[in-house]
């Protein structure tokens, strides 16, 4: 089956452990991105990568790192969670980055809820 | 700064009405646009993608429309049925990032 997947789906920590929730697509997709979702401001793009090895910022990626060694897999690292990164994250991915004229469907994994106290 | 309105902000109707949901957006240079539910607690489903040559895009009960002049899009669902209360959100992708965009979403509610 296509998906994308997310681990672990929830996670209670404190400020400043470390922490990695993994994604993983199996649709052989080279775009894959980065959300957050908070009550009042909707969803927002952390990182986002073209391919393997090319990685880049979206709108809010403070306190954020990503990596992208292999093309099914796009972790998110937080080095040093604070609490205003509790937040509902989402993993997407697409088959090519979207560009004029030519657009792919992006696709979601089921979430990670985070809560950083 | 591309921002995303919808309309309404919730909405409650009886079961097998038809209905619009309402999307605009104010930078009309766009790729393409997605509508998607999400479920309480739960990821986002595509339900539909409509490029930006497309005036219009169907699946089943669901059709969505574009008109990228005047920055709107619509989801009209046909007979709806409790199943498809979820929330449903909009979103135009546009620029570098190839990142989308969302409206805050329209919360649906159908009553059996």
């Amino acid at each position: 089956e296509a998906q994308v997947t997310q681990n672990p789906r929830y996670l209670i920590t404190v400020t400043g452990k470390k922490l990695t929730v993994t994604c993983s697509q199996n649709m052989n997709h080279e775009y894959m991105s980065w959300y957050r979702q908070d009550p009042g401001l909707g969803l927002r793009q952390i990182y986002y990568s073209m391919n393997v090895e090319v990685t880049d910022k979206g709108d809010v990626p403070e306190g954020y790192k990503v990596s992208r060694k292999e093309k099914r897999n796009f972790p998110l690292i937080l080095e040093s969670p604070s609490p205003n990164q509790t937040s509902l994250y989402f993993c997407a991915s697409s088959l090519y980055l979207p560009l004029r004229d030519t657009s792919y469907e992006q696709y979601f994994g089921p979430g990670t809820r985070l809560t950083v106290t | 700064k591309q921002e995303v309105t919808q309309i309404p902000a919730a909405l409650s109707v009886p079961e097998g009405e038809n209905l619009v949901l309402n999307c605009s957006f104010t930078d009309s240079a766009i790729y393409n646009l997605q509508w998607f539910r999400q479920d309480p607690g739960k990821g986002l489903t595509s339900l539909l993608l409509i490029q930006s040559s497309q005036r219009e895009q169907t699946s089943g009960r669901l059709n969505a429309s574009l008109d990228k002049s005047s920055g709107r899009s619509t989801l009209y669902i046909a007979a709806s049925q409790p199943g498809d209360s979820a929330t449903y959100l909009c979103a135009p992708v546009g620029g570098s990032q190839g990142n989308l965009i969302f409206g805050k979403g329209t919360k649906l509610s159908v009553k059996p």
